[in-house]
């Protein structure tokens, strides 16, 4: 079973700061990469999903990329805003899994403005 | 267009009491449905999940179920509640045909076990 890490765990940054977090896994035995952004008190919402080596996927101040020959995903936010707060989870679409996501843990990030 | 409830949104209930969470889809066939749980400063964890009528796939051993009794509707159970059963509930879905499998969630159900 493929094993998601992320880091940090926690970031505390200033408005206009800006971040990035990471996503590492071990095997590129996957059909998709999937990033996450979880509100206090509301749903997970998709934000990017990649597959391919390089892919580059951007929404607004939010840009994520991914490298599977070395096992990574950065998730870049420029100019962090106070509404930026939440958890950003990573996830696996892995092969032979039955259509199941492997989450992360999540990376919590606090923007203070 | 596709929707995705849950209820209740809370839930405080006695440790050892029974517990029925319910998840429904709207707008869509078939689809994958999901039971993850969030503990107290813990990660996502994948409970269940369903491919088809009363298809259950479990993930971890534990004093919980679930049952697919029509296409769009999954259900969360226990018998006999444990403290440790606290945490928050939350029902996804995707649609099987992607193979990238986006998954869509539900608005979630704090659960609170005393």
């Amino acid at each position: 079973i493929l094993n998601v890490e992320q880091s940090p765990q926690s970031l505390h940054v200033q408005e206009g700061d800006s971040t990035n977090f990471t996503c590492s896994f071990p095997s590129s035995n996957f059909y998709a990469l999937h990033w996450y952004r979880w509100e206090t008190a509301k749903s997970p919402e998709a934000l990017f999903v990649m597959t391919l080596n390089g892919d580059e996927k951007k929404k607004g101040r939010i840009s994520a990329t991914l490298n599977t020959k070395e096992g990574y995903s950065y998730l870049y936010i420029k100019g962090s805003q106070p509404e930026d707060s939440a958890t950003y989870l990573c996830a696996l679409y892995p092969y032979n899994q039955g259509g199941k996501l492997i989450f992360g843990q999540g990376t919590e990030l606090s923007v203070k403005p | 267009s596709q929707t995705i409830h849950q209820w209740p949104a809370t839930l405080v209930q006695p440790v050892g009491s029974p517990l029925s969470l319910e998840c429904t889809v709207e707008g869509t066939s078939n689809p994958n449905l999901y039971w993850y749980r969030q503990a107290a400063g813990r990660g996502l964890q994948l409970l269940f999940y369903s491919v088809g009528i009363g298809q259950i796939s479990s993930e971890v051993p534990q004093n919980l179920s679930a049952s697919r009794p029509q296409d769009r509707q999954f259900i969360l159970s226990s018998k006999k509640l444990l403290l440790s059963d606290s945490g928050f509930y939350l029902c996804a879905w995707s649609d099987p045909g992607l193979a990238r499998d986006t998954q869509y969630f539900g608005p979630g159900t704090r659960l609170t076990v005393l």
